[in-house]
């Protein structure tokens, strides 16, 4: 069963903030955060595990709630790089492969 | 750094023929996966390989669908008889022995006609 992002779509300008969501109806092992540009491949972003280690970028934030099982991404002083869809994937349920929810359309503007 | 590549970038084939997407995955990787994004949609899981062998594999891998890994290199998609919904793009993913982060290649964008 797929993970479920909100909200479906962000307009910022440059400088402002984000939260992400993703929780999903099952026990998470872990949650990743993957960006994808356009036409490009997904990009690894960040990982939580179940137990709170997470492995990831300077820049970027997360929280992983295992009792609810939700994740969050937190964007902080949006960079106009910072424009894709934003992807979280889980691992639940004992399956090792990756779910992934509908993705959250980000767009930071001038 | 290392990098999952993918052969071709794109491909245009006629409903009902065979296609093989090929995937070289980092070399001390031992997971590897295949998955679809249809245009404008989600990536959606495909199937798993570990060991040489399938662990795990979703509704939409049916019997048109087989992986492969021929030698110590190359992880291939078969799809026997594609079919118009067919068209996608197709993300081969590896993992290292960690088993954390997702490596995903640039894709191939398969069009039936």
């Amino acid at each position: 069963q797929q993970p479920v992002q909100s909200p479906q779509a962000v307009i910022l300008r440059e400088g402002e903030d984000a939260v992400i969501n993703c929780s999903s109806s099952k026990a998470l092992y872990s949650v990743h955060w993957y960006r994808q540009k356009h036409g490009e491949a997904p990009v690894f972003l960040m990982i939580l595990l179940k137990g709170g280690e997470q492995k990831g970028h300077e820049k970027i934030s997360a929280s992983f709630n295992e009792k609810k099982q939700q994740s969050s991404l937190y964007l902080t002083a949006s960079q106009l790089s910072y424009s894709g869809t934003y992807f979280c994937g889980t691992e639940q349920g004992g399956r090792r492969a990756l779910t992934f929810g509908s993705g959250t359309r980000l767009q930071v503007q001038p | 750094e290392p990098e999952v590549t993918q052969t071709p970038s794109h491909q245009v084939t006629q409903m009902g023929q065979e296609v093989i997407l090929r995937c070289v995955p980092i070399s001390n990787h031992l997971y590897f996966y295949w998955y679809r994004q249809i245009l404008g949609q989600k990536v959606e899981f495909l199937v798993s390989f570990y060991n040489n062998e399938i662990s795990e594999k979703s509704e939409i891998f049916d019997d048109q669908f087989s992986v492969e890994r021929p030698d110590g290199s190359n992880f291939t998609l078969k799809i026997r008889s594609t079919k118009l919904e067919d068209s996608a793009m197709y993300f081969c993913a590896s993992v290292g022995p960690l088993n954390t982060e997702a490596f995903f290649g640039q894709g191939t964008r398969l069009t039936v006609v």
